[in-house]
């Protein structure tokens, strides 16, 4: 069965560090992938994703993230990381049977220190 | 990209009354509409697949008589939490499903606290 893992629930970090969230998926063939953020009040929004094609993949507000089959892991980085940037981190997977069912990862809680 | 949105964003009800929030794709025709719940702290997970002008397709452990999903038109789907109990407390969350393997959009969400 497919599966998403976010192997860290929480992480800190200084505003202007560089940021990496890991995921790790399983899946059978090619994975469709994505990355979202949820913020407090509002739905979650899509940083970026991956289908096929070049493996690092550009987002939106400054993300990115790099897809490696060898490893299963679609982990997302951020170069400088800004106070804006506190929220919940999912990583998702497009589920079997061409269905668009999305499953998503146990989520990644960012906070940022000033 | 779309904009979904959820109404109410939030509701406090008493235990054994019934409970329905709707979501509605405001600029998108959408044939298909996840629902997922989302417990503190949790990821979200899926409940059901409403399909417009069918029944909807349930996951498995979750009570299709206890959710219950109406997918009229293109632009409403219905999720009516019946009988709600305690337990039943979580942030419910739709999404509109796209083409797929495209992204989802996704409603703010509806709190439901049942006391």
């Amino acid at each position: 069965a497919q599966s998403v893992t976010q192997p860290d629930i929480h992480i800190t970090v200084s505003e202007g560090a560089s940021l990496e969230l890991r995921c790790n998926y399983s899946y059978g063939a090619t994975p469709y992938l994505f990355w979202y953020v949820q913020s407090p009040g509002q739905g979650l929004q899509l940083l970026l994703k991956y289908f096929s094609g070049d493996t690092l993949v550009q987002g939106i507000k400054g993300f990115e993230a790099e897809f490696k089959r060898s490893q299963s892991s679609f982990n997302l980085r951020k170069p400088s990381v800004h106070w804006s940037d506190a929220a919940e981190y999912f990583c998702a997977v497009v589920g079997s049977g061409n269905t668009g069912k999305l499953i998503f990862g146990q989520g990644t809680t960012l906070q940022v220190k000033p | 990209g779309a904009v979904v949105s959820q109404h109410p964003s939030w509701v406090i009800c008493k235990s054994g009354t019934s409970v329905k929030i709707e979501c509605r794709s405001l600029d998108f025709q959408a044939t298909t509409m996840f629902w997922y719940r989302q417990f503190p702290k949790q990821s979200l997970m899926l409940m059901a697949t409403s399909n417009e002008g069918s029944k909807a397709t349930y996951e498995q452990g979750v009570e299709k008589d206890k959710f219950l999903i109406n997918h009229a038109s293109l632009t409403l789907s219905t999720l009516t939490v019946t009988s709600a109990h305690p337990e039943d407390s979580s942030f419910y969350i739709c999404s509109e499903g796209g083409v797929f393997p495209d992204e989802q959009f996704f409603g703010p969400g509806t709190r439901l606290t049942v006391l």
